[in-house]
């Protein structure tokens, strides 16, 4: 199976702040990657597949890139609705695994 | 609108069975993938399995942790997605959620319709 590993498993920020999320496999994914938001309670959204490709009415604040074994999931400028937990999800080969997810809290 | 909704869950004791629905509307149900996926108190998110579509003989995919235990069926006539769960242990307790795969292509097949969750406790 392959393995995503994201770090960091918690990270702490302001609103307005510039943060980045890596997500590394295991073996090579090409651009098999998505991404998602999960908030308490809620249904995991999409942000991102293909890596870098950002999903229909998701804030451009929002983007992805990498290929291969590294990705990374920014948020240009942090708002208060964007503090969430976030996966990365590896579409190459079965099982569809996800990384262990980071969770983005209020400083 | 386009919207998922799980029905289902419950409590059940080790070694009980359960079956979850997922009843589909606003898409053409039967033209997609469909997936299910876990969430367990204090975890991350785990895929659990896929069926695919009538044209790729609704053929299935399960993790290692379920294989052998659940099983994911369709019925397109009802816009509806099924997960039978069997042997049921303490550590399927999970919030299981049913998700839309947009694409069949490897590296496509997201998920981008997600349904609300419904809730599966295994205690005695």
């Amino acid at each position: 199976d392959i393995q995503l590993t994201q770090s960091p498993s918690f990270l702490s920020a302001s609103v307005g702040d510039r943060v980045t999320i890596t997500c590394r496999a295991s073996q090579g994914i090409s651009s098999d990657l998505a991404w998602y938001q999960q908030k308490p309670g809620k249904a995991p959204k999409l942000l991102i597949y293909a890596a870098s490709t950002l999903q229909t009415g998701v804030p451009s604040r929002f983007s992805g890139s990498g290929s291969g074994t590294e990705f990374t999931l920014t948020i240009s400028s942090l708002q208060p609705e964007d503090f969430a937990t976030y996966y990365c999800q590896q579409l190459n080969s079965y099982p569809r695994t996800f990384g262990q997810g980071t969770k983005l809290e209020i400083k | 609108e386009v919207q998922l909704v799980e029905s289902g869950g419950g409590l059940v004791q080790p070694g009980g069975s359960l079956r979850l629905s997922c009843e589909a509307s606003g898409f053409t149900f039967s033209d997609h993938y469909m997936d299910w996926v876990r969430r367990a108190p204090g975890k991350g998110l785990e895929w659990v399995g896929r069926t695919r579509k009538k044209a790729n003989s609704y053929t299935t995919e399960y993790a290692a942790s379920v294989r052998g235990r659940f099983t994911i069926s369709r019925d397109d006539s009802k816009s509806s997605l099924y997960l039978q769960m069997n042997s049921l242990k303490t550590e399927d307790t999970a919030v299981y959620y049913c998700a839309r795969v947009r694409g069949v292509l490897v590296g496509s097949d997201y998920m981008d319709v997600w349904g609300e969750g419904t809730t599966v406790t295994v205690s005695s």
